[in-house]
C-alpha cells in the first residue's frame, strides 16, 4: 500500500518560514492534499491540488510537490498556525485515500 | 453554510455493532461523494470509506473492509456506517468529510466527529 511519510514535528519561531514534507514513492505524479488540524478540532483543508488554497485560506499557506516529496511552507508564521498537519492523496492503484503520518508545528 | 453533523457513537463491547450517521445541509447532498475519516485517541488520521453521489463507487480501507457498510439517503441528506463485528482498534473519532466536488480528490468540509468506544 501507498505510504506517505511526514516528520514528526517541525518547530519554528513567529515570523520565521516552517516548511513540512511529505514524502511517497513518485508522489510528484499524485495531487496532494494538505489539512490543519487544532486540538479537539475537525481537520480543515488548507491546500488542495499540491498549491491551490480554498476561500479563507491566507496567502502564507503555499505549497508544492516534485519528485518523491511534496511541501508545504508557512510564511511568516504565527502563533495560530501551532497544530497538527496532514497530507493526503488518492492512491490510484488501490482504491484508496492515503494520509500522511501527520506533522506537530510548535511556535516558539 | 456546510453543515455535517456526525450522531451515533457511544460505548460498544467488542464485537459488536453501531451505526454512525452524518445529517448534512447547506449544500446539494446527492451531487457530492462522501467519505468517513477516523482518529483514535492520540493518533493521526485514517481514511474509512467513501462512497459516490450515486453509490455507484463505494471504497473501504483494508483496515474495516468486510465488517463496515457505507451508505447514503439522498432523499434525507443522510450518510450512515453500519460498523459490525467491532474491535478495540476501531475506538476512534468518526469524521465524516466532503468531497469537494468536480473530480476532487479531497475533503473540504468536515463535521465535529462522534467518538466510539469499544471496550469491554
Amino acid at each position: 500500500s501507498y505510504v506517505l511519510t511526514q516528520p514528526p514535528s517541525v518547530s519554528v519561531a513567529p515570523g520565521q518560514t516552517a516548511r513540512i514534507t511529505c514524502g511517497g514513492n513518485n508522489i510528484g505524479s499524485k495531487s496532494v492534499h494538505w489539512y490543519q488540524q487544532k486540538p479537539g478540532q475537525a481537520p480543515v483543508l488548507v491546500v488542495y491540488d499540491d498549491s491551490d488554497r480554498p476561500s479563507g485560506i491566507p496567502e502564507r499557506f503555499s505549497g508544492s510537490n516534485s519528485g518523491n516529496t511534496a511541501t508545504l511552507t508557512i510564511s511568516r508564521v504565527e502563533a495560530g498556525d501551532e497544530a497538527d498537519y496532514y497530507c493526503q492523496v488518492w492512491d490510484s492503484s488501490s482504491d484508496h485515500y492515503v494520509f500522511g503520518t501527520g506533522t506537530k508545528v510548535t511556535v516558539l | 453554510e456546510v453543515q455535517l453533523v456526525e450522531s451515533g457513537g457511544g460505548l460498544v463491547k467488542p464485537g459488536g455493532s453501531l451505526r454512525l450517521s452524518c445529517a448534512a445541509s447547506g449544500f446539494t447532498f446527492s451531487s457530492y461523494s462522501m467519505n468517513w475519516v477516523r482518529q483514535a485517541p492520540g493518533k493521526g488520521l485514517e481514511w474509512v470509506s467513501s462512497i459516490s453521489s450515486s453509490s455507484s463507487y463505494i471504497y473501504y480501507a483494508d483496515s474495516v473492509k468486510g465488517r463496515f457498510t457505507i451508505s447514503r439517503d439522498n432523499a434525507k441528506n443522510s450518510l450512515y456506517l453500519q460498523m459490525n463485528s467491532l474491535r478495540a482498534e476501531d475506538t476512534a473519532v468518526y469524521y465524516c468529510a466532503r468531497d469537494r466536488g468536480s473530480g476532487s480528490q479531497d475533503f473540504d468540509y468536515w463535521g465535529q466527529g462522534t467518538l466510539v468506544t469499544v471496550s469491554s
